[in-house]
């Protein structure tokens, strides 16, 4: 099983700052990487898939990278409703696997 | 617009069962692999299972915590997935999410969320 690592486990940003979020996997998983944004209480939205497309509606501010073992989620210019959990997934590999999670949470 | 109303969730003994429903809207539910995907309190998600379409025989994939415990089913004249659940245990509690997703040969990733169903497996 492809384990994927969060870091930070939680991240302090003011609104307007830009914020960075990484992901690890345990192996390569190519470009196959998706992020999913969550806010309390309600289901997880897709932001990213192939690591860096972003899905239908997503604002421009949020941009993804990476390849292979190594990814990030971006986030430009924190604006207030983007304070939430953004959790990363793979699906190079069977099972497919979320990452632990990484909070944004306001400065 | 695509809908997906999980139901059914509930307060079970262990090794008790339970059985969550997802009805679904705004897309051709006969063609898609759906999948559950379940967040314990406070936790991250996990991806639970998936069922193809009838068209591919409907066959079922499941996580390794489930296995031989869950099944997953669908009714395509209702529109609806279904997640049977059977020898619950505590580290079962969770919400459970119903899901559409994008599959690029037997992976990919999940584009629309229901609202989920609380699941508490407690004596």
């Amino acid at each position: 099983e492809i384990v994927m690592t969060q870091s930070p486990a939680t991240l302090s940003v003011s609104p307007g700052e830009r914020a960075t979020l990484s992901c690890r996997a345990s192996q390569t998983v190519s470009s196959y990487l998706a992020w999913y944004q969550q806010k309390p209480g309600q289901a997880p939205r897709l932001l990213i898939y192939g690591a860096s497309t972003r899905a239908t509606g997503i604002p421009a501010r949020f941009s993804g990278s990476g390849s292979v073992t190594e990814f990030t989620l971006t986030i430009s210019s924190l604006q207030s409703e983007d304070f939430a959990f953004y959790y990363c997934q793979q699906y190079n590999y069977w099972p497919l696997t979320f990452g632990g999670g990484t909070k944004v949470e306001i400065k | 617009e695509v809908q997906l109303v999980e139901s059914g969730g509930d307060l079970v003994k262990p090794g008790g069962s339970l059985r969550l429903s997802c009805v679904t809207s705004g897309f051709t539910f006969s063609n898609a692999w759906m999948s559950w995907v379940r967040q314990a309190p406070g936790k991250g998600l996990e991806w639970v299972g998936r069922i193809k379409s009838e068209l591919e025989g409907g066959p079922t994939d499941y996580a390794g915590p489930v296995r031989g415990r869950f099944t997953i089913s669908r009714d395509d004249s209702k529109n609806t997935l279904y997640l049977q659940m059977n020898s619950l245990k505590t580290e079962d509690t969770a919400d459970y999410y119903c899901t559409t997703g994008i599959w690029y040969g037997d992976l990919g990733y999940f584009d629309y969320w229901g609202q989920g169903t609380l699941v508490t497996v407690s004596s």
